[in-house]
C-alpha cells in the first residue's frame, strides 16, 4: 500500500513570496490533515478535511494560508505572503474516519 | 482545550534496558491516543493507536497503556536497541489529535 506522498520535500523562499505544497493521501482515506511542525515542537493541526469539506480550520492563519482538497483526494496548502515565522516542516496525514493517522515525509520550508 | 505533556523531554539509556515514556493529557474526553516515532528530518511513523474503550495495545517490543480517568498513557519499550533512537510523540484527542512536544530517546551500544 502506497503511503502519503508530499512534494516538494524542501523549499527555500524569501519573505513575502508565495509557496504551495501538495499532498496525495493513502487511497481510500477520506480524512486529510495538514500540520505545521516548528523545530523542537510537536505538530500543530492547521486544517482537517473530510472528503472535500473542511472539518476544522480553527488554527489556520487565514489571512495568509489557504488550503483546498480537489475532488476529495489530493490537497494543496498555500502560503501568501510568507513570513519568517512560517519556517517549519509542513506535514500531511490521512486516515480512515476515527482511525490511525498516517503521515507523509513532510515539506521543509525555510523563509529567508 | 486539550493539552498534552510528555516527560522526560530527553532520555539516554544503554542498549538492552527496558524503558517507559510518559504522556499526560488534560481532557479525558478523548477518542484516540496515538504514539508516533519521528526520526531526524523525517515524517511521523505510527507506532500504536489506543481507542478510548481500550486499555492497552502491543506491537512487538512496544506496549502502550491508557488510563483515561487519570489522563495518562505510557509507552513501554522492552530490550531497547540503538535503532530505537528517535523522538517519540504522543497525541490525544476527540475529533482532532493534539500532540505533545516529544521525548528524544538515545540508546547507546
Amino acid at each position: 500500500e502506497a503511503g502519503v506522498a508530499q512534494s516538494p520535500r524542501y523549499k527555500i523562499i524569501e519573505k513575502r513570496q508565495s509557496v504551495a505544497f501538495w499532498c496525495n493521501p493513502i487511497s481510500g482515506h477520506a480524512t486529510l490533515y495538514w500540520y505545521q511542525q516548528i523545530l523542537g515542537q510537536g505538530p500543530k493541526l492547521l486544517i482537517q478535511f473530510q472528503n472535500n469539506g473542511v472539518v476544522d480550520d480553527s488554527q489556520l492563519p487565514k489571512d495568509r494560508f489557504s488550503a483546498e482538497r480537489l475532488k476529495g483526494v489530493d490537497s494543496t496548502l498555500k502560503i501568501q505572503p510568507a513570513k519568517l515565522e512560517d519556517s517549519a516542516v509542513y506535514l500531511c496525514a490521512s486516515s480512515l474516519e476515527g482511525r490511525a493517522e498516517y503521515f507523509g515525509p513532510g515539506t521543509r520550508l525555510l523563509v529567508l | 482545550k486539550q493539552e498534552v505533556t510528555q516527560i522526560p523531554a530527553a532520555l539516554s539509556v544503554p542498549e538492552g534496558e527496558n524503558l517507559v515514556l510518559n504522556c499526560s493529557f488534560t481532557d479525558s474526553a478523548i477518542y484516540n491516543l496515538q504514539w508516533f516515532r519521528q526520526d531526524p528530518g523525517k515524517g511521523l511513523t505510527s507506532l500504536l493507536l489506543i481507542q478510548s474503550s481500550q486499555r492497552e495495545q502491543t506491537s512487538g517490543r512496544l506496549n502502550a497503556s491508557l488510563d483515561k480517568s487519570s489522563g495518562r498513557s505510557t509507552l513501554y519499550i522492552a530490550a531497547s536497541q540503538p535503532g530505537d533512537s528517535a523522538t517519540y510523540l504522543c497525541a490525544a484527542g476527540f475529533q482532532k489529535l493534539v500532540f505533545g512536544t516529544g521525548t528524544r530517546l538515545l540508546v547507546s551500544p
